[in-house]
């Protein structure tokens, strides 16, 4: 049973590019949730996916922007990079559809480390 | 503004040791309390904790949750160096029909042999 995976692992990227970091969710689950981790800080929730639409955001500016495509996995993009955009990105995946997994915690990829130049 | 509070933010013991570590929380539209380990890469899954005073077990690891004070303990006891990772602590909260999480910034815990 594959957990959550995300691609690519490590990416490394100069100020004003642009980048797109993709997560497929753990078998079962059709929402995706993404955060970024900043060194020695806990995550910091971005948005959520569910039904391809995104349903809830942080505090994020829109140059942070997603999909979720009808398999549920789903792709973080982010615009006219920052030196601060620097950061592990984490998605994570859980179910609103099955009722029996509904109250389950959400679960964790391993992250795409994103470094900017 | 939703808030998440742990502390020691770090915090070196020797093996054998017992540690608690805290976590109080603000937040609006509360669901449950969820601690996570995070060693290297992905944050894994401890215990989630939704009602006040029943307390979770997991061999040396438990935790319990105070909904009239906000707040949460972890406890390790007979601690191990395996036990060396960053604690989490995330409270999730209902919003727009979305479960967002809220974190704190983690105790990192260090076991020395």
């Amino acid at each position: 049973d594959a957990g959550v995976t995300q691609s690519p692992t490590h990416l490394i990227k100069t100020r004003g590019q642009q980048v797109t970091l993709r997560c497929s969710p753990k078998s079962g689950h059709d929402t995706v949730s993404w955060y970024q981790q900043a060194l020695g800080q806990g995550p910091q929730f971005i948005f959520q996916y569910y039904e391809e639409e995104e349903r809830q955001r942080g505090n994020f500016p829109d140059r942070f922007s997603g999909h979720q495509f009808p398999n549920y996995s789903s792709e973080l993009n982010v615009n006219a990079l920052l030196l601060g955009d620097s950061a592990l990105y984490l998605c994570a995946s859980s179910s609103q559809r099955q009722v029996t997994l509904r109250n389950q915690p959400q679960h964790f990829g391993d992250g795409t480390r994103l470094s900017i130049l | 503004e939703d808030k998440v509070v742990q502390s020691p933010l770090s915090l070196v013991v020797h093996e054998g040791d017992t540690v608690t570590l805290n976590c109080s929380y603000e937040v609006t539209n509360f669901r449950s309390l969820l601690w996570y380990k995070q060693e290297k890469k992905a944050p894994t899954f401890l215990f989630m904790l939704t009602s006040s005073g029943i307390e979770k077990k997991s061999g040396r690891l438990s935790s319990i949750l105070d909904k009239k004070e906000l707040f949460s303990i972890l406890n390790i006891t007979a601690t191990q160096t395996g036990d060396s990772a960053v604690y989490l602590c995330a409270v999730a909260y209902s919003g727009g029909g979305a479960d967002g999480l809220t974190f704190g910034k983690g105790t990192h815990l260090i076991i020395q042999p």
